[in-house]
């Protein structure tokens, strides 16, 4: 295991278009958490997950977002109708309890 | 206010120099990381501590709990170490929670 990966890492997508994230955390996790990092802030919670169980969302996360890990291993985030707004880095993250945190690379979201 | 609060925002130095950054917390915590992150988005994580002083090369982290603060000092800095740095703990809610990050310019 190589540690916490997320696909794409880039996307660029027309506003309006929905979108869908992956974050394949490390294997033995059984946390894993979704944080938005705009341009020049430290990231910001979304959700988390323990096993498949999603026990937190934020405000931030608006209806248009949903998140899933279905088997309690990989997860998926996605955005309905993407608004310009929602360009940012996603940041996926997995640890055992609280454990370090190991964060993937990120996934870069353009809406143009 | 935020919860976690970092300081300086940015910092520049010339190479050699000794960097300090740090980090306040107002909730209770179990433990905080120090994370950097390089222009392009990855996520590293440096210390996880939840006491006392933890040392790697040339980056020194220490925790003060009943003060509700961190420090992480690099001695001899190198451009190399040019990145954001990041101060994160783990909060009763069960989730990290992120200071804004220091942006840290070593000039050769």
């Amino acid at each position: 295991d190589t540690g916490v990966s997320q696909d794409p890492r880039h996307k660029i997508t027309k506003r309006g278009q929905n979108v869908t994230f992956r974050c394949d955390p490390i294997s033995e996790h059984n946390r894993l958490y979704w944080y938005r990092q705009t341009l020049g802030q430290g990231p910001e919670f979304l959700t988390y997950f323990q096993n498949e169980a999603q026990l937190e969302k934020s405000r931030l996360l608006s209806d248009r977002f949903s998140a899933e890990r279905p088997k309690g291993s990989f997860s998926t985030l996605e955005i309905q109708r993407t608004e310009q707004g929602d360009s940012a880095m996603y940041l996926c993250a997995s640890s055992e309890g609280q454990a370090g945190a190991f964060f993937g690379q990120g996934t870069r979201l353009t809406v143009v | 206010k935020n919860e976690v609060e970092q300081s300086p925002q940015n910092l520049t130095a010339q190479e050699g120099e000794f960097i300090t950054i740090n980090c306040s917390y107002s909730v209770g915590i179990s433990a905080l990381h120090w994370l950097q992150q390089h222009p392009g988005g990855g996520i590293v994580s440096l210390f996880m501590l939840s006491s006392g002083k933890k040392k790697h090369g040339r980056l020194i982290a220490t925790i003060n709990i009943q003060e509700k603060h961190s420090s992480l000092h690099i001695t001899a800095s190198h451009p190399r170490d040019s990145a954001v740095y990041i101060c994160a703990v783990w909060g009763g809610a069960q989730k990290l929670v992120f200071g804004q990050g220091t942006r840290l310019t070593i000039n050769p």
